[in-house]
């Protein structure tokens, strides 16, 4: 059990386009998902934490209008990557919470190029 | 802010060669320590994870890991690698704090490659 999915795994768009993100946990319900972004060779770094039914928070440095994230039920959080440019390119990866901060679960990440 | 570094960045190692990643912290206050597996082309798996009690924990797959508190360490060993344990290993801290619960400080990563 507790697995969680990502979807698309991999999308390339033009620059200034938006592009969605879906992080789904396919058993277990979560009420918390975070969202990380991974660029090559480097560590993983958290952007934002998603809470089902109210507004996600973000780390320092992270713009919330550019990344937005909407966690919509207990198994689905979203994120938006709005008005893309070549430097969001990145690996975008959630994880979801099924024991209130003890287990966290990783999707298995998409990769974003932006052209 | 707290940090969590891993020494080495890429290790290189025979089969059966003993492994042990280094994990340091900078955080005083209590703190949850996990290291998490990112086999190629998967996601990150859990390999094991501290919160209390007994500093040495057992993992998945023959891992086990050894909190020390005075050095905020939290070192990562297997006695005999395997091929299959070629991944890349994260170290990574939660501050149990209020609003830092769940959120995880993830180290650089180290790459292990066991050579047959």
């Amino acid at each position: 059990g507790a697995v969680v999915s990502q979807h698309p795994s991999r999308v390339i768009c033009k620059s200034g386009t938006s592009v969605k993100i879906e992080c789904r946990s396919l058993d277990f319900q979560a009420t918390t998902m975070f969202w990380y972004r991974q660029f090559p060779k480097q560590s993983l770094m958290l952007m934002a934490t998603s809470n089902e039914g109210s507004k996600a928070t973000y780390e320092q440095g992270v713009e919330k209008d550019k990344f937005l994230i909407n966690h919509a039920s207990l198994t689905l959080s979203t994120l938006t990557v709005t008005s893309a440019h070549p430097e969001d390119s990145s690996f975008y990866i959630c994880s979801a919470d099924r024991r209130q901060g003890y287990e966290q679960y990783f999707g298995p990440g998409t990769r974003l190029t932006v052209t | 802010a707290q940090s969590v570094s891993q020494h080495n960045h890429h290790v290189i190692l025979s089969e059966a060669a003993s492994l042990e990643l280094g994990c340091n912290y900078s955080y005083g206050g209590t703190v949850n320590l996990f290291w998490y597996v990112q086999y190629p082309g998967q996601h990150l798996q859990l390999l094991l994870k501290y919160f209390s009690g007994d500093p040495l924990v057992k993992g998945i797959k023959g891992f086990e890991a050894e909190f020390i508190k005075s050095k905020f360490s939290f070192n990562l060993r297997k006695p005999s690698v395997q091929w299959s344990d070629t991944a890349e290993y994260f170290c990574a801290v939660n501050a149990q704090t209020t609003d830092s619960w769940g959120k995880l400080q993830f180290g650089a990563g180290t790459q292990v490659v066991v050579t047959p």
